[in-house]
């Protein structure tokens, strides 16, 4: 079992949907919790960074982690064509001793 | 602005011609990383560094070269490139481990 699985897609959703975005993981160390956002032809940039279980919302986006469960999401609410990117979870089981542990992403898109 | 600047972006070169993709951080990080990234493998790490002159492999270190002699500077050196190192290769910084990492804009690079 890979240690973080994320659905690739493509996810096509119409402008104004809410978008759910999911990864899986099995290492029950992973404490820390992270969203990226990757445009075509750039770097991935940060979203959302979470600590342990729990919601965090910052405008439209929620990030949601379950760890009795291993599942995080990520919610986008009202989506924009601007939305589109592809959306990658990363994890790190103690910040200064272990590297992040990157999903392969989700290819969103949100048609106007 | 804080940024992580990478050159070139875009590399096309021949198998065994030397090249050196450069990676400058104005955050004053300790933590620096490389990482290339493809289709259905997603981003997986090269080599990193925790400090000035120290260095260590990733997950995927063979055929590449990296050295810290400042703390600023991270270049990914590739002695003699082959076909199989064609890749979209990303600088990343970080305050520690394991910390969300201020990504480049990437160098696609074609070894051919």
């Amino acid at each position: 079992q890979k240690e973080v699985e994320q659905d690739p897609g493509p996810l096509s959703v119409p402008e104004g949907a809410i978008v759910s975005l999911n990864c899986t993981y099995s290492n029950s160390a992973f404490q820390y919790f992270m969203w990226y956002r990757q445009y075509s032809r750039k770097g991935p940039e940060l979203l959302m960074y979470t600590y342990s279980s729990g919601n965090k919302e910052d405008g439209r986006f929620t990030a949601q982690v379950d760890k009795s469960s291993k599942y995080i999401s990520l919610f986008i609410r009202d989506s924009q064509p601007s939305d589109s990117a592809t959306y990658l979870c990363a994890m790190s089981a103690v910040p200064r001793n272990t590297p992040l542990v990157f999903g392969k992403g989700t290819r969103l898109s949100v048609i106007a | 602005e804080a940024q992580v600047t990478q050159n070139p972006r875009y590399l096309i070169t021949v198998t065994g011609k030397k090249l050196t993709v450069t990676c400058s951080q104005n955050m004053n990080h300790e933590y620096m990383s490389w990482y290339r990234q493809d289709p259905g493998l997603g981003l997986r790490q090269i080599y990193y560094s925790m400090n000035v002159e120290v260095t260590d492999k990733g997950d995927v270190p063979e055929g590449y070269k990296v050295s810290r002699k400042e703390k600023r500077n991270f270049p990914l050196i590739l002695e003699s490139p082959s076909p199989n190192q064609t890749s979209l290769y990303f600088c990343a910084s970080t305050l520690g481990v394991g910390q969300p990492q201020h990504f480049g804009d990437g160098t696609r690079l074609s070894i051919l």
